[in-house]
């Protein structure tokens, strides 16, 4: 199961921030917080991701409350392309890797950027 | 250019009849999975290869074989389809082992449906 909540759907206006909210109220402490997006029926596309700190990347920030039991991605100024479903989930990241690097995605948000 | 790439990308098939969906990443990638995406329930893993000749079970194997002969192939096999396994299929690739940064890419994907 997955170990994160997200809204069903949201909707943003073109131009303004979108912040996706997630929470992750059983992250134990070796676990990051990943961001993908699906533009409908493509390939899952990776967005960012962190561990404690807030963290930023061409393509957006990364939030992370202090008790990493929640996080915000946000899209600075969104546009009809971000237009997809964003999934937030946690993970272990192992040197060696493992089954615990594997992806397991929950329903996710489905954000709608209107103009 | 880093890519996934899957084929075919279309497939009607009739029940029973075996199929192989192609899988190939250009990234010297480690890490391959494979995951089916069927509306309401997300991405669920199907199977997964550390690296050659490592494959593992994900999360619904059921009615799949895979193999991982080489580095760059990860192909999934359905030796008996059945309706149950219409779907949209992904493959995904991913570094492995020394990074913090285990960004997955993923395939165009598949649609699939067994008739």
């Amino acid at each position: 199961d997955a170990k994160t909540t997200q809204p069903t759907s949201m909707d943003c206006a073109e131009g303004r921030a979108a912040n996706l909210p997630c929470n992750h109220s059983t992250i134990s402490g070796n676990e990051y917080v990943y961001w993908y997006r699906q533009i409908h029926s493509q390939g899952p596309q990776y967005i960012i991701h962190g561990l404690k700190n807030n963290e930023t990347n061409e393509m957006a920030s990364l939030i992370i409350t202090e008790d990493r039991k929640s996080s915000t991605l946000i899209l600075p100024h969104a546009t009809l392309r971000d237009t997809a479903v964003y999934y937030c989930i946690v993970r272990v990241v192992l040197s060696y890797g493992g089954s615990q690097g594997n992806l397991i995605f929950g329903k996710g948000t489905k954000l709608s950027v209107k103009p | 250019e880093a890519q996934v790439t899957q084929n075919p990308r279309y497939l009607i098939t009739v029940t029973g009849k075996k199929l192989t969906v192609t899988c190939s990443q250009n990234m010297n990638h480690e890490y391959m999975s494979w995951y089916r995406q069927d509306p309401g329930l997300g991405l669920r893993q199907i199977y997964y290869s550390m690296n050659v000749e490592v494959t593992d079970k994900g999360d619904v194997p059921e009615g799949y074989k895979v193999s991982r002969k080489e580095k760059r192939n990860f192909p999934l096999i359905l030796e008996s389809p059945s309706p149950n396994q219409t779907s949209l299929y992904f493959c995904a690739s991913s570094l492995r082992g020394g990074s913090n940064t285990y960004e997955q890419y993923f395939g165009p994907g598949t649609r699939l449906t067994v008739t």
